[in-house]
Formats: structure tokens, sequence, C-alpha cells
């Protein structure tokens, strides 16, 4: 099976701008998760969406940081206006039914650079 | 925030020796799994241990847990160079939520 596409693969933005991040999941995968991850850190939650409803996203700055997963497939998450200490990897990960303990899938993330 | 806390966070040993990486968590959880990340890389699932479960094994892999320590043990037999990564354990609740250690490096030298 085709696994976690994330792009882009790379992104260098100057503070105050804004950027968005694409992920498509594995096919019949009913769970998504957006994960920021700083650089020597472990990954952190930053949304959950089953199907296309939000299930948490209680550690997402939402001054800031907006996502979105419509028709319950495709994802975006995007962040406006970037701040320095945004820099971090983003990953995607889905699962086929995470509400129900199924392991996670994850794609190989963006790396963001804030300047 | 962070559930899970490894220990050690590096760990160095030779080809050939097994490694142990453990997991403490504060919360109850539904279940507990570790993943592999290699550098630049996604992570990767290895094992995934139900909170009603002591013990599972997959190929060089033995995981262990105890609920009433909040506690679970990653044991890597016979390491290879190939095992060199991070590990992390990850605890999941009743919704699906899956938070994530800081993470054990591991180095397997030839």
């Amino acid at each position: 099976e085709a696994g976690v596409a994330q792009s882009p693969r790379y992104k260098i933005i100057e503070k105050r701008q804004s950027v968005a991040f694409w992920c498509n999941p594995i096919s019949g995968h009913a769970t998504l998760y957006w994960y920021q991850q700083i650089l020597g850190q472990g990954p952190k939650l930053l949304i959950q969406f089953q199907n296309n409803g939000v299930v948490d996203d209680s550690q997402l700055p939402k001054d800031r940081f907006s996502a979105e997963r419509l028709k319950g497939v495709d994802s975006t998450l995007k962040i406006q206006p970037a701040k320095l200490e945004d820099s971090a990897v983003y990953l995607c990960a889905s699962s086929l039914d995470g509400v129900r303990g199924s392991p996670l899938h994850f794609g190989n993330g963006t790396r963001l650079t804030v300047t | 925030s962070q559930q899970g806390e490894e220990d050690p966070q590096a760990l160095s040993i030779q080809e050939g020796e097994n490694a142990t990486m453990n997991c403490s968590y504060k919360t109850s959880i539904n279940n507990l799994q570790w993943y592999r990340q290699n550098s630049g890389r996604g992570l990767v699932h290895l094992i995934l241990i139900r909170s009603n479960e002591r013990e599972k094994h997959s190929g060089r892999l033995r995981v262990t847990l105890d609920t009433s320590k909040k506690s679970s043990s990653l044991l890597i037999t016979a390491s290879r160079a190939a095992d060199t990564a991070s590990y992390f354990c990850a605890t999941g609740n009743q919704g699906g939520k899956l938070i994530f250690g800081q993470g054990t490096e591991l180095s397997v030298k030839p």
C-alpha cells in the first residue's frame, strides 16, 4: 500500500510569513494526526481528526495555526504568521482507526525553517 | 505535554549486544506503543501492547508493561548496526490520542 504522502519536503520562510503543509493519508484510514517535532525532542501532537471531525486540538496554537481535513481524506496545516520558534519538522500520520488504538503510519515530514 | 519519559536518553553498544530502553508515564493508558525514527525520516511503528497485556514479542523485540509501576521496557536482542536510530514510547488513551516521550538515541557500533 502507498504510504502517507507529505509536501513540501522542505520550506524556508521569513518570520511573519504564512506557510501551508499538505498531507495525503493512507487510503481508508479514518484517523489523521499532525505532530510538531523540534530537533532533539519527541513529536508533540497538534491536532487529531477522526474522518473530517476534530477529536483533539488542545495543543494547537489557534491564534496562528489552523488545520482542516476536507471530505475526511487529505489535510492541510497552515501557520499564519510564522514565528522563529515554529522551526521544526511537521509530521503527518494516519491510522486505520486511532480511536480503537490502531498503530500510526507516518509520512517523512516537512522541515520548516523560519528565519 | 509529554506523557512518557524514556531512559536512558542515549545508549551506545556493540553489535551483538542487547539494548534495553525504559519508558515511564504518569496517567492511566489504553495502550503503549514503541516507534523507531531514523535520521531525517518519519517514525515507524514497532510494537503495540495493550493495558491488559504484560509482555509482547516481535522478532528480536520484547516489550513489557507494568501498569502498577506505570512503566514499560523495550529490549532489542542481538543488536545490529542497522538498529541505530531514535526510539520513542507513546501512550494511547481511550480516544486514540497518542502522546510521545522524548526518545532514546541508540547507537550500535559494528
